[in-house]
């Protein structure tokens, strides 16, 4: 166990719908990440945060947004669904984001648009 | 472009032999790399890591190698069992990514990951 947390574990919705994602880091860390593992590819970055504030963005697409809250939790919303959006999501953090520092993830979330 | 890769998709190896997983890297800013191991339904999990000042590093039956000069790690396993039969994920991460991956230190990039069979 990672120490990290992610709900929901499966999510299935409709093209054009909108969903959330959450992320709980481990204790003390104040950065979380997220990342997409669509099918036959590796993990792409998608944002970063760090207490609160976004520090780096990789290929997200405008459509997705993310925010960390006081209580450094995270969300990434996921609006106007297209099929191929439908991936596993994973956040990770760490204590305070930068390099040559190891990320730990979370179980995922398993996104189905149909 | 892919800058991180893992050019064999699946390796399959005898339980006590030694595992070899490879991954090359085209960015030379790269300073910083880690190997994940992710079994389905599970989040990658953290296996050992390596900075550039350092060509080796070991922890229990891992080990990683750096080759600056080849731009190539490498993860040794050795004796192999049954239950590291997983997908092996290869990362990256430098002080400044380039900007197509957020432009910033800290974010990794992954290989798409080589799948390990250990069979008894």
């Amino acid at each position: 166990d990672s120490g990290v947390t992610q709900t929901p574990k499966h999510l299935i919705t409709a093209t054009g719908q909108r969903v959330t994602l959450r992320c709980s880091p481990r204790s003390g860390d104040l950065s979380v990440y997220w990342y997409q593992q669509s099918l036959d590819q590796g993990l792409q970055f998608l944002i970063q945060y760090y207490n609160g504030e976004e520090r780096a963005k990789g290929n997200i697409l405008e459509r997705f947004s993310a925010q960390q809250f006081p209580d450094l939790h995270s969300e990434l919303n996921l609006s106007s669904l297209e099929l191929g959006d439908s991936a596993l999501y994973f956040c990770a953090s760490s204590v305070d984001g930068t390099a040559q520092e190891t990320q730990y993830f979370g179980p995922g979330t398993r996104l189905l648009v149909l | 472009d892919q800058q991180v890769k893992q050019n064999s998709p699946s390796l399959s190896v005898q339980e006590g032999r030694i595992s070899i997983l490879n991954c090359d890297y085209t960015n030379s800013m790269f300073d910083y790399f880690l190997w994940y191991k992710k079994y389905p339904a599970e989040g990658p999990t953290f296996l050992i890591s390596i900075s550039s000042i350092k060509d080796k590093n070991e922890d229990g039956r891992f080990t990683v190698f750096l080759n600056k000069s080849a731009k190539h790690l490498s993860l040794h396993i050795v004796p192999s069992q049954p239950g590291d039969s997983a997908v092996y994920f290869c990362a990256a991460s430098a002080v400044s990514t380039p900007a197509n991956y957020g432009g910033s230190q800290g974010n990794l990039i992954f290989g798409k990951g080589t799948k390990l069979s250990v069979k008894p």
